[in-house]
């Protein structure tokens, strides 16, 4: 299978602590996306790249968060100091081209504690 | 504040029947799209509308984008349990760097 694939599905963690998530996109793809979606809502934008470089960081939620693609390729997701409104689903998503189709990981479910 | 506001947020309807579901902003749309996510997995893209007043079809679901690309529905004929899921419409803004996202319709079709 060469779809979005995220690690881990799911993170259960104590307030205070830093959690990382990671996207592999599909491999073609230059662009990453990451969304967070809350229960009952759509996906929230967070941060964009095209290949390594972050083109929009400006709706993060707040300097808690954090993305980096060092290589262009797969891309990464920190959390520090995590709250219990941090509790959300957080989708990957992967394209051609800036919104042609996105290609959606399953996501990876926290659990803020 | 949402961009795309959905109607309804939810609907339970019989398998058979036919439903509408409603996208709407006040902010014009280069595109839209519309996805449909399961519980527990990411969203999936249905298609794609680009020109106002512009309609597709997908077997039993059939897509209209509004003609001043503000709003747009989604009609589903005969639903069928299959069809049970959250309908998501998504809009590109000139300029823009990512989707907007709208704030879903959940869907159950009951056999």
């Amino acid at each position: 299978d060469t779809g979005v694939s995220q690690d881990p599905r799911h993170k259960i963690t104590k307030r205070g602590q830093n959690v990382t998530f990671r996207c592999d996109p599909i491999s073609e793809h230059n662009r990453l996306y990451w969304y967070r979606q809350t229960l009952g809502q759509g996906p929230e934008f967070l941060t964009y790249f095209q290949n390594e470089a972050q083109l929009e960081k400006s709706r993060l939620l707040s300097d808690r968060f954090s993305a980096e693609r060092p290589k262009g390729s797969f891309s990464t997701l920190e959390i520090q100091r995590t709250e219990q409104g941090d509790s959300a689903m957080y989708l990957c998503a992967s394209s051609f081209a800036t919104n042609e189709k996105l290609f959606f990981g399953s996501g990876t479910q926290l659990s803020v504690l | 504040t949402q961009l795309l506001e959905q109607s309804p947020q939810f609907l339970s309807i019989q398998e058979g029947e036919n439903l509408t579901v409603y996208c709407n902003s006040s902010s014009v749309f280069s595109s839209l799209q519309w996805y449909r996510q399961e519980p527990g997995e990411g969203p999936v893209l249905l298609v794609t509308v680009v020109t106002g007043g512009e309609v597709k079809k997908l077997k039993r679901l059939t897509f209209q984008f509004g003609d001043a690309r503000k709003d747009s529905s989604l009609h589903i004929t005969a639903a069928q349990p299959g069809d049970t899921g959250l309908y998501l419409c998504a809009g590109d803004q000139a300029g823009a760097n990512n989707l907007f996202f709208g704030t879903g319709t959940r869907l159950t079709v009951i056999p």
